[in-house]
């Protein structure tokens, strides 16, 4: 199994500063690997797929990088409805995994 | 509008069965893959199980396989998983997942609102 390594863990930002989040995999997943986005709550919401195609009705404020087994997810400048944690998910083999999550919270 | 809605959740015992629904509409159901992802509390997102779009075929995750089946029904554009021999480790959210194609291995563009299965003595 392929497993995603997120880091930080959590991540404490001010409104209007940049995030960078990583996910790390075991093996390459090519351009396989998408993130999401979820709020207490509430169900994940796709923010990109295949590493950096931005998903419809996403602002373009995110944006998603790399290839193989580093692979980043930026938020060029936080808004407050963005606080919330940031999970990867590889789709290159079996069995589908998630990472472990980021934590963004507001600093 | 693509609309997924779970229902079956509840309380249990070890060693009990229980089977989950998510009613689908919005989009040509039969057409795409299918998911369920559980999230234990306070926890990340785990993949469970997935049908394929395309022939039907299903997947599993090693923690369910076994113990788990999911299944579809075209014709009433609902998905279903029957959950048996539940342990402990089950209690999660379970949540309902649309991929992005027929293809199972895909990304999850539109999830439902998820159904708390809780497995306590």
């Amino acid at each position: 199994e392929i497993v995603l390594t997120q880091s930080p863990a959590t991540l404490s930002l001010s409104p209007g500063e940049r995030a960078t989040l990583s996910c790390r995999a075991s093996r390459s997943v090519s351009s396989y690997l998408v993130w999401y986005q979820q709020k207490p709550g509430r169900a994940p919401r796709l923010l990109i797929y295949d590493a950096s195609n931005r998903a419809t009705g996403i602002p373009a404020r995110f944006s998603g990088s790399g290839s193989g087994t580093d692979f980043t997810l930026t938020i060029s400048s936080l808004e407050p409805e963005d606080f919330a944690v940031y999970y990867c998910q590889q789709r290159s083999n079996w069995p589908i995994t998630f990472g472990g999550g980021t934590k963004v919270e507001i600093k | 509008e693509v609309q997924l809605v779970e229902s079956g959740g509840g309380l249990l015992q070890p060693g009990g069965s229980l089977r989950l629904s998510c009613a689908a509409s919005g989009f040509t159901f039969s057409k795409y893959a299918m998911s369920w992802v559980r999230q234990a509390p306070g926890k990340g997102l785990e993949w469970v199980s997935a049908i394929s779009g395309r022939d039907n075929s299903t997947y599993y995750a090693d923690s369910v396989k076994g113990r788990f089946t999911i299944s579809r029904d075209t014709s009433k554009n609902t998905l279903d998983l029957q959950m048996n021999s539940l342990r402990a480790d089950d209690t999660a959210i379970y949540y309902c997942a649309k991929a992005n194609s027929g293809w199972p291995i895909g990304y999850f563009d539109y999830w439902g609102q998820g159904t708390l299965v809780t497995v306590s003595s």
